[in-house]
């Protein structure tokens, strides 16, 4: 398909626990997002790549949480030691260039850590 | 951070009925933009706006953006059960980022 791609869909994880969410956006598009989101409410950003870099990592809520972009493809979300206030949804966009274009989202990993 | 406030959090109306939902900021976008977000799934873009002032008609969908470019209202006319979903407001700040509203519920009810 053409669309942005997350995996895995769902994710049921014990506290503590290591995980990568993956992210495959649409070909060309130079921009990527991270966003977080509770249930039914708005986005919380993450981090955003241009290309491979990442010049903002403000967003990111702890140290355990990191985040690449290889090839200016692919990119992982990293949680480490897992808390019970990481479930959440995972939701990543992609867009054409960087602020200049609307945001394309995949469906996101919903993250639940037990 | 920028804050974009959406009112009302949650709406349940019946079918055939109009509504309006806000988002506020006390910060100024150079654009903002109207997502819907249905369960299981990212949000799609509705609409861009850009001008101070502007308005946008997207079939029943009516968006307009504020002069100062601080607020937008969304205004769907005789609301259908399609309508149904998470409407969020994005917009472009100061520092250089998406940032999203808090999100209205919407629940359309046949």
């Amino acid at each position: 398909g053409a669309g942005v791609s997350q995996s895995p869909s769902n994710k049921v994880t014990e506290k503590g626990k290591d995980v990568e969410l993956r992210c495959d956006p649409i070909s060309g598009h130079t921009a990527l997002y991270w966003y977080r989101q509770s249930l039914g409410q708005g986005l919380e950003f993450l981090i955003y790549f241009q290309g491979n870099s990442a010049p903002d990592k403000s967003g990111l809520p702890s140290d355990r949480f990191s985040a690449e972009r290889t090839g200016g493809s692919v990119s992982t979300l990293t949680i480490q030691r897992t808390q019970q206030e990481d479930s959440a949804v995972y939701l990543c966009a992609s867009s054409l260039e960087w602020l200049l274009s609307p945001l394309h989202f995949g469906n996101g990993t919903r993250l639940t850590v037990t | 951070t920028q804050l974009l406030e959406q009112s009302p959090q949650f709406l349940s109306i019946q079918e055939g009925e109009n509504l309006t939902v806000y988002c506020n900021s006390s910060s100024v976008f150079s654009s903002l933009q109207w997502y819907r977000q249905e369960p299981g799934e990212g949000p799609v873009l509705l609409v861009t706006v850009v001008t101070g002032g502007e308005v946008k008609k997207l079939k029943r969908l009516t968006f307009q953006f504020g002069d100062a470019r601080r607020d937008s209202s969304l205004h769907i006319t005789a609301a259908q059960p399609g309508d149904t979903g998470l409407y969020l407001c994005a917009g472009v700040g100061s520092g250089n980022q998406f940032y999203f509203g808090t999100g209205t519920s919407l629940t359309v009810i046949p």
